[in-house]
């Protein structure tokens, strides 16, 4: 298994661009999640989706969109990136709660996305 | 909205000393979840914590819920350099999805030899 796979890597963008950043996983889990890390303000919930169809907002949602059409894909798109959009994104996965509480979420690897 | 908070930010610790990080929620959860992040890579899950009081060990990790489930602790018995990175709880609101899972903003651990 892969597990949840981000692409890209490394990205810079200019001011105003728009772009979508991809996320896989292969576990068949039910929960997919997005994550932005800034410096010392932890990582915070920018959308969330607890099945294919499905989707909510978090903490920091704007500028941001994200659609679940199959299981196994979460793309989060930015619209008309900003320079507050640097960051590192994460993207996570889980089953829900009531298939298996004691595995938690599975991120990935990262985005390391810089907006000039 | 729901608020989770960690502290110490920051904890430098020499090698063989105990450390401690403890987690305060603004609401009731449904559960904790304890991650670590070494430095450059992504948050790994290590464990969770569903029942008021509950107590989980895992080697030299203690993990602790509170009898009211807003607040977590994670004890650290005689830390070794393997130890370094920052270590984040998470929490989802009691009534509230899994999937809106808020994370505290961690505690940086470094263990100086």
């Amino acid at each position: 298994n892969a597990g949840v796979t981000q692409t890209p890597k490394f990205q810079v963008l200019k001011t105003g661009q728009s772009m979508t950043l991809q996320c896989a996983q292969d576990m068949n889990h039910e929960y997919m999640s997005w994550y932005r890390q800034d410096p010392g303000m932890g990582l915070r919930l920018i959308h969330y989706s607890v099945g294919a169809g499905i989707t909510d907002q978090g903490e920091v949602p704007n500028g941001y969109n994200v659609s679940r059409s199959t299981t196994e894909d979460f793309p989060l798109r930015l619209l008309s990136a900003a320079p507050s959009q640097t960051s590192v994104y994460f993207c996570a996965s889980s089953y829900y709660e009531g298939r298996d509480r004691g595995l938690g979420y599975t991120f990935g690897s990262g985005t390391r996305l810089t907006v000039v | 909205g729901q608020q989770v908070m960690q502290i110490p930010q920051y904890q430098h610790v020499q090698e063989g000393e105990d450390f401690t990080t403890y987690c305060n929620s603004s609401t009731t959860l449904s559960n904790i979840q304890w991650y670590k992040q070494r430095p450059g890579g992504h948050p790994v899950f290590l464990i969770q914590l569903v029942k008021s009081g509950e107590v989980k060990k895992q080697k030299r990790l203690t993990f602790q819920f509170g009898e009211a489930k807003k607040n977590s602790s994670l004890h650290i018995t005689a830390t070794q350099t393997t130890d370094v990175g920052t270590y984040f709880c998470a929490g989802a609101a009691y009534g509230g999805s899994q999937g809106n899972l808020i994370f505290g903003k961690g505690t940086k651990l470094s263990v100086k030899p």
